[in-house]
């Protein structure tokens, strides 16, 4: 069974830009979550999508978004892009958060870069 | 919130056993899970515990948990070089919010 796939996996962008950043998830599995992954704060949640839902979400300012695809594959988006926005960004998918065991399995990441 | 600890590193001479260390707050944390992640790569779930359990065994992992105490640990036997990595522990509740909180990652350092 082919795993979480992430593209692009390296992207430089400039100040003010937007970016699009992708997910696959394990086939059959309809839960995605996105994660921020930086030196300074860790792992830190962003949110996570469930039936093309946005079930839960965390910390962060409205120009991060996200949305998932009836086929389960999300994508995340970050407009007005900042410095400290540089970062590696996480993608996991897991089965159905709900049945109770929450197995997550990551993807390699995109590493954004921004200038 | 949940807050979840780590120490930052461990060195340990290859064939040695390792002991990562995670403390956590919410006593109803129910699932706990340990994750590996290797220069470049996503984390990789190695292995999980429910709170209704002591210890789990899985080959050279071993997963220890102390409910009273809050306290998780991953003990890996026969420490290889390609044991190097960050590890993170990462907790969650069964009810409401089942996003886990994750630890701040040990960086284990396996020297010849």
């Amino acid at each position: 069974k082919a795993g979480v796939t992430q593209t692009p996996r390296y992207l430089i962008k400039t100040r003010g830009q937007q970016v699009t950043l992708s997910c696959s998830p394990i086939s059959g599995h309809r839960s995605v979550s996105w994660y921020q992954q930086t030196p300074g704060q860790g792992l830190q949640f962003l949110f996570e999508y469930f039936s093309e839902t946005q079930r839960n979400k965390g910390n962060f300012p409205g120009r991060f978004s996200g949305r998932q695809f009836s086929n389960s594959r999300s994508e995340m988006n970050v407009s007005t892009l900042e410095l400290g926005d540089s970062a590696l960004y996480l993608c996991a998918s897991s089965l159905d958060p709900s049945s109770g065991n929450y197995e997550q399995y990551f993807g390699p990441g995109t590493r954004l870069t921004v200038t | 919130g949940e807050d979840v600890e780590q120490s930052l590193f461990l060195s340990v001479r290859e064939g040695d056993s390792s002991v990562i260390n995670c403390t956590y707050t919410d006593s109803s944390s129910t699932y706990l899970y340990w994750y590996k992640q290797e220069p470049g790569a996503g984390l990789q779930l190695l292995t999980y515990i429910f709170s209704n359990m002591d210890m789990k065994q899985d080959q050279r992992l071993t997963v220890l948990l102390n409910k009273k105490d809050k306290h998780l640990s991953l003990r890996i036997a026969d420490t290889q070089t390609g044991d190097s990595a960050i590890y993170f522990c990462a907790v969650r509740k069964s009810g409401g919010s089942y996003i886990p909180t994750f630890g701040r990652g040990t960086s284990l350092i396996v020297h010849p």
